[in-house]
């Protein structure tokens, strides 16, 4: 059984519009992350979250935005979609927001932004 | 950045062989982590080492951290198929939780 879920697998969108990523884990974890891989670029760290608080943000934009409705919920926001939005995004989690804890990842959501 | 200028690396081996990747940082961390990375798959932990630590064995996973250089290795023995993936090493981000990755390397073996 999938241990972190993350819906929809594939996503297409057009400029401007707004999109929500879900990701559900069932790890029992008190941490989650969101991560976006685009083509040629390192696997970024965006947003992470300790017992439903933001913790660190590390998007510039304003456009992204998480929200977590239930301790083990953390779905992604973003608004006014670009093409350079394309990438896959990732959620993780760990048991606590420690350093060497590990980070369990799900299997991505693939968003083409058109 | 957290890296040295790199692109993402491929390297094509026969099964039965070793290989060995490489990777730099440029700041200080107390742990390097190795991620691999499956086609279509999320990344997942396959090996740790922390910074008192010059060598760490799992199976056929040997990764060295050298901190007086900033740099890690990570070597697969006796390759087989199924270790075809991007192999990422991680470390600690100073201004945040997340971790920072590297570019990556992407490594085929043919049967």
């Amino acid at each position: 059984d999938p241990k972190i879920i993350q819906k929809p697998k594939y996503l297409v969108a057009v400029t401007g519009s707004e999109k929500i990523l879900i990701c559900e884990q069932y790890l029992g974890h008190n941490a989650m992350y969101w991560y976006r891989q685009s083509a040629k670029k390192p696997l970024e760290f965006m947003f992470s979250y300790s017992y439903q608080k933001l913790m660190d943000n590390q998007t510039a934009s304003s456009r992204f935005q998480p929200q977590s409705s239930k301790k083990n919920h953390l779905d992604l926001q973003i608004t006014a979609l670009k093409p350079d939005d394309s990438a896959t995004y990732f959620c993780a989690s760990s048991q606590e927001e420690d350093w060497g804890d590990t980070q369990y990842f799900g299997p991505g959501t693939r968003l083409l932004v058109l | 950045s957290q890296w040295g200028e790199e692109n993402l690396q491929a390297l094509s081996i026969q099964e039965g062989e070793d290989v060995t990747m490489n990777c730099s940082y440029k700041t200080y961390t107390t742990v390097v982590q190795w991620y691999r990375q499956k086609s279509g798959k999320g990344p997942a932990l396959i090996i740790l080492i922390r910074s008192n630590e010059r060598e760490k064995r799992s199976g056929r996973l040997r990764a060295t951290l050298d901190t007086s250089s900033q740099s890690s290795s990570l070597s697969i023995t006796g390759t087989l198929a199924t270790d075809t993936a991007v192999y990422f090493c991680a470390t600690e981000n100073n201004y945040a939780q997340g971790l920072t990755f590297g570019l990556g390397t992407r490594v085929s073996v043919f049967p």
